[in-house]
């Protein structure tokens, strides 16, 4: 099974960019890991903000986007708002498995 | 409003079993795909098992293979992980959650704690 590797911790500046990665142990991450991003803040089940690389949720802020970038699969935030501040996992979907990443830790500062 | 709600976790001696529930309302349960997913106490969120619409196809994680069993009751709406050989590793919040709908769909977690 493969080990999904993303940034421990990053930190954003209210109305800042950042950018989360995550990396796959077998290779380069492709649109066939069917990847997912899930928000998670203490005391609260998991939320889905992507699926499948880059579509979003209904309730999902135009703020958040998914992308492909260096063989990485990548949540992009623009405009970094102060309840933006939680846990993120990534998810990948793929041949009969599933594996989440170790998360990020998000802190607006 | 879609809702999933599990049931069935509590302290339980290592080697031992439990049942984990989940019932499920405000959708066609039988249409989706469904997951189960722990979260060991203050760390990540770990895959544990899925199961077809029609219970027919399994999939399990390495760490519980041949001691979880994943089934479904598409009359009662019902999500079941029958553990067996619980360890304290096994130690976690267990969350169902709607695979078929692209994770849309979440429980609230039932605590599961595996000590003597």
């Amino acid at each position: 099974q493969a080990v999904v590797t993303q940034e421990p911790s990053l930190t954003v500046s209210p109305g800042g960019t950042v950018t989360l990665t995550c990396g796959s142990s077998t290779g380069a991450v492709t649109s066939g890991h069917y990847v997912y991003w899930f928000q998670q803040k203490p005391g609260q089940a998991p939320r889905t903000l992507i699926y499948d690389t880059s579509n979003k949720h209904s309730w999902t802020p135009a703020r958040f986007s998914g992308s492909l970038l260096g063989g990485k699969a990548a949540l992009t935030l623009s405009g970094a708002q102060p309840e933006d501040e939680a846990e993120y996992y990534c998810f990948f979907l793929y041949s009969g498995t599933r594996v989440f990443g170790g998360g990020t830790k998000l802190t607006v500062l | 409003e879609v809702q999933l709600l599990e049931s069935g976790g509590g302290l339980v001696q290592p080697g031992g079993s439990l049942r984990l529930s989940c019932a499920a309302s405000a959708f066609t349960f039988s249409h989706y795909v469904m997951s189960w997913v722990r979260q060991l106490p203050g760390k990540g969120l770990e895959w544990v098992s899925t199961i077809s619409d029609s219970g027919d196809t399994t999939h399990y994680a390495d760490s519980v293979k041949g001691r979880f069993t994943v089934s479904r009751d598409n009359s009662k709406n019902t999500l079941y992980l029958q553990m067996n050989s619980l360890r304290a590793e096994d130690t976690a919040v267990y969350y169902c959650a709607t695979e078929g709908s692209y994770y849309d769909s979440w429980g609230q977690g039932t605590l599961v704690t595996v000590s003597s």
